[in-house]
């Protein structure tokens, strides 16, 4: 199936740097996610994106959905130790179950 | 709780034995998904329910993978005839509705000796 390629794999940032990460795909989404796993738990909803353009933020986190419907990325500022996890994005094709990406695992060094 | 639940979250088994692993969803939610996580990789999706029907199968790794769910409720994933390779975490999500915003459950995690 269609599958999602994100990047970075892993970043390491000082706290209070700014984040970024990204997913694209070979083919239209209509929908994209982005959740985050600490360890030892099931993923958590952070922000939902359902159109094409549509930027949303949550606090300190901002997400767009690529005007192309093959790209979102994911913006963490001001980093804090609690921001440490594994980021993954998700996407919905069309009619079709969802696909995640591998994931970000980011730490933050206090 | 109002999330959703999962059992065991652990399961340790023996190479050959079958494995039965359980999801309650968030009440009132129709679909169910199960996912795969192995180490250090993302999600790989297995199937999901809309109801107590499982209208795609296709991303069950063999046939030894089955899963059910009655009363449009709790579902089961089944593994019978456990390999190492089946060794992950198996996270479970729901949604109100097929395509509407899933939420996850803690996963069980499986150790195949």
């Amino acid at each position: 199936g269609q599958q999602l390629n994100q990047s970075p794999q892993s970043m390491f940032i000082q706290e209070g740097e700014d984040v970024s990460m990204n997913c694209t795909s070979s083919s239209i989404f209509n929908t994209w996610l982005w959740y985050k796993q600490d360890p030892g738990e099931g993923p958590v909803l952070l922000i939902a994106l359902y159109k094409a353009g549509e930027l949303t933020s949550n606090g300190r986190l901002t997400a767009q959905f690529g005007i192309t419907r093959k790209d979102s990325f994911l913006n963490i500022s001001a980093s804090i130790p609690s921001d440490v996890g594994i980021y993954f994005c998700a996407g919905q094709p069309n009619n079709n179950d969802m696909r995640f990406g591998a994931g970000t695992r980011l730490t933050v060094k206090p | 709780g109002a999330g959703v639940s999962q059992s065991p979250s652990n399961k340790v088994t023996e190479k050959g034995k079958d494995v039965e692993l359980r999801c309650d969803p968030i009440s009132g939610h129709t679909a169910l998904y199960w996912y795969r996580q192995s180490l250090g990789q993302g999600l790989e999706f297995l199937i999901y329910f809309q109801g107590n029907s499982a209208p795609d199968k296709s991303g069950l790794p063999s046939d030894r993978f089955s899963a059910e769910r009655t009363g449009g409720s709790v579902s089961t994933l089944t593994i019978q005839r456990t390999q190492q390779e089946d060794s992950a975490v198996y996270l479970c999500a729901s949604s109100f509705s097929w395509q509407e915003t899933q939420y996850f459950g803690p996963g069980t995690r499986l150790l195949v000796l």
